[in-house]
């Protein structure tokens, strides 16, 4: 069964500090797999993606790794800041189809 | 640029009243679109999906129903609202031209907070 998950379900770091968002997969066959940036009440917004050829990439303080050997994924963000507050969803896609599998996302909550 | 656009962006609605929420993409033509609902504390949920006018899929056996009356407009619907129906709906879009495809991914919209009371 095509699923994600993602841990940990929620974090809470001081501003400033780096963190780990994590995402395993076991979707398959492998097409592709993006972090979206979730604010309270909004609707996600893409922050990278990664094919299968890619091990990492980086946009701004984020970082995005990809293993597909183990089908892990993880999110990397340096020097977080109190706008970094907000869900972080890892979407991966199978080849050959329309569809998205959706992990139910890490709730990161940056404080002062 | 292309934009997507929906609304309303909060819904407060009766138990066995309708429901018509409406979703339109701009600067672009034949996407691929979709409807998802997120609960509380929940993932997304992929409710319906089309890749052309008049073209529907459902996911899930549910209360609502969708349709694709012009290439880039989307509605969400429901005869008769249940408390369960209520959730944040997220319209979404991805470019329909063909490869690279696996390059493209979901622009979605702002959202729609509805609550069945």
């Amino acid at each position: 069964k095509n699923q994600v998950e993602q841990s940990p379900q929620s974090l809470i770091i001081l501003e400033g500090k780096n963190c780990t968002l994590q995402c395993n997969y076991t979707v398959s066959p492998f097409s592709n797999l993006r972090w979206y940036k979730q604010d309270t009440g909004r609707g996600p917004v893409s922050l990278t993606i990664m094919t299968f050829s890619e091990n990492t990439k980086s946009n701004g303080r984020y970082t995005a790794t990809l293993d597909a050997d183990t089908k892990q994924s993880s999110l990397h963000i340096t020097a977080s800041q109190l706008s970094d507050s907000a869900s972080y969803i890892c979407v991966v896609r199978s080849s050959g189809t329309y569809k998205y599998i959706f992990g139910t996302g890490t709730r990161l909550k940056v404080l002062a | 640029s292309q934009t997507i656009h929906q609304w309303p962006a909060t819904l407060v609605q009766p138990v066995g009243s309708p429901l018509s929420l409406e979703c339109t993409v701009e600067g672009t033509s034949n996407p691929n679109l979709y409807w998802y609902r997120q609960a509380a504390g929940r993932g997304l949920q992929l409710l319906f999906y089309s890749v052309g006018i008049g073209q529907i899929s459902s996911e899930v056996p549910q209360n609502l129903s969708a349709s694709r009356p012009q290439d880039r407009q989307f509605i969400l619907s429901s005869k008769k609202l249940l408390l369960s129906d209520s959730g944040f709906y997220l319209c979404a879009w991805i470019q329909g031209l063909h490869p690279p495809f696996s390059s493209y991914g979901y622009t979605f919209g702002s959202g729609t907070r509805l609550t069945v009371v």
